[in-house]
Formats: structure tokens, C-alpha cells, sequence
């Protein structure tokens, strides 16, 4: 099942202006992680907050988590037109079964399409 | 640093007969994930290992798929018989907990399956 659920769905920008994309979830996480994915390829990590976190920057990327509203976005500033891709939530939690500490599970992803 | 090998990239096959994936992960990576990716959704997890163990499987079609980790290294998804409703991207990650608790997957660039 999924666990994070993104909005908007889709989004469609023009270069150079901000896109907030967000994220909920419904369980306790020990971090939650944004992904990349560009057309046909793999999914590349972003950035990562911990649950004790509330903002974190990464170059042209900031992130915020409510632990509270459960819930989370992602900024993307000045965007560019290489930022066209879709975008992926994922709450890493403690899985029901011994033998690790955490396991990650996404949502179903956000497009973004930056017009040049 | 190499990333996770996935072979093959691409496969098609028809209804009724069975396919195998490989993954290579990270060295040292202990954490390896199977995730299946239907056009235009997020990633479904199907199987986590912890080395070679097990530590979810529990949205994996037993009666079709399986998956193994000899070794705690390489893994194999096969899927035996395929249904057309299994065309997907099928996604291998691994992970490691760093000593500051990042848990960030790294993913291959996945197997493309075509089930006509």
C-alpha cells in the first residue's frame, strides 16, 4: 500500500519560478527522502529529513516536515528546465518484521514540467 | 563508487512464461529492495532484504513471483508464469544505515518487462 501521497499530480511551470510540491503520509517515519525519476531511468535521491528536523536546504531544494500534520514539501527555486521529471515522496519506516531498521515505501509521484 | 547493476534492461515475453532479473547492489550494501513500477505510478515495493534474509514480502504474488539473495549479495526476481498485468519497470535499490542514520536508497536503472 502506499504511504505517501503527493499533490499536485501534475504541475507545469515556467523556468524561473518556484514549485512546492507536497507530501502526506499516515505512519510514524524514522526519516522522509525525496526522489527523482527522469523518463525511462531510475530514481536518484534528493534529499532526506529526519523526523526531529523541520526544514532542510540543499542547493536550489528545501524541504519541511510536520511531524504534527504529518506532512511534508519539497521547494524547488528558480526552477529550470532540466527539473522536468516526476517527483517521489518516501517515508522510511520500521518495518513490522525483525531484522532491519527501516524500509522505504513511495508515493505515487508528482510530474513536473518546466516550460523553457 | 559503482551504483546497482540491473540486467536485463529491457525484456518482452508472452503470457504464461517465466523471467528472471538480476541485481547487483552496492557493495557492502546490506538493505536490498525489489519494486515493481506500473506506467505512471510510484514504486511498489515487493521485497526487502535484510543480507540474505527476508524482512518483507508482503505484497509479493507468491504464487508467481520469487526472489532470492545468496549469499547476501546479488539477488534474482523471477516471475513464473507471467500475466499480462505484470508489464512493468521492475526496480532494484540498496541501502545502508550510515552512522548518522541516513538510510537514502540507491537505485539501478531498472528492467523494462513488455508481457504480451
Amino acid at each position: 500500500s502506499q504511504q505517501g501521497e503527493e499533490d499536485p499530480q501534475a504541475l507545469s511551470i515556467q523556468e524561473g519560478e518556484n514549485a512546492t510540491m507536497n507530501c502526506s503520509y499516515k505512519t510514524s517515519i524514522n526519516n522522509l527522502q525525496w526522489y527523482r525519476q527522469n523518463s525511462g531511468r531510475g530514481l536518484v535521491h534528493l534529499i532526506l529529513i529526519r523526523s526531529n528536523e523541520r526544514e532542510k536546504h540543499s542547493g536550489r531544494l528545501r524541504v519541511t516536515l510536520d511531524t504534527s500534520k504529518k506532512s511534508s514539501s519539497l521547494l524547488i527555486t528558480a526552477s529550470r528546465a532540466a527539473d522536468t521529471a516526476s517527483y517521489f515522496c518516501a517515508t522510511d519506516t520500521k518495518p513490522i518484521s525483525t531484522g532491519a531498521n527501516s524500509k522505504l515505501t513511495f508515493g505515487k509521484g508528482i510530474t513536473l514540467s518546466v516550460r523553457p | 563508487e559503482a551504483g546497482v547493476a540491473q540486467s536485463p534492461r529491457y525484456k518482452i515475453i508472452e503470457k504464461r512464461q517465466s523471467v528472471a532479473f538480476w541485481c547487483n547492489p552496492i557493495s557492502g550494501h546490506a538493505t536490498l529492495y525489489w519494486y515493481q513500477q506500473i506506467l505512471g505510478q510510484g514504486p511498489k515495493l515487493l521485497i526487502q532484504f535484510q543480507n540474505n534474509g527476508v524482512v518483507d514480502d508482503s505484497q509479493l504474488p507468491k504464487d508467481r513471483f520469487s526472489a532470492e539473495r545468496l549469499k547476501g549479495v546479488d539477488s534474482t526476481l523471477k516471475i513464473q508464469p507471467a500475466k499480462l498485468e505484470d508489464s512493468a519497470v521492475y526496480l532494484c535499490a540498496s541501502s545502508s544505515r550510515t552512522r548518522t542514520g541516513r538510510t537514502e536508497a540507491f537505485f539501478g536503472q531498472g528492467t523494462r518487462l513488455t508481457v504480451v
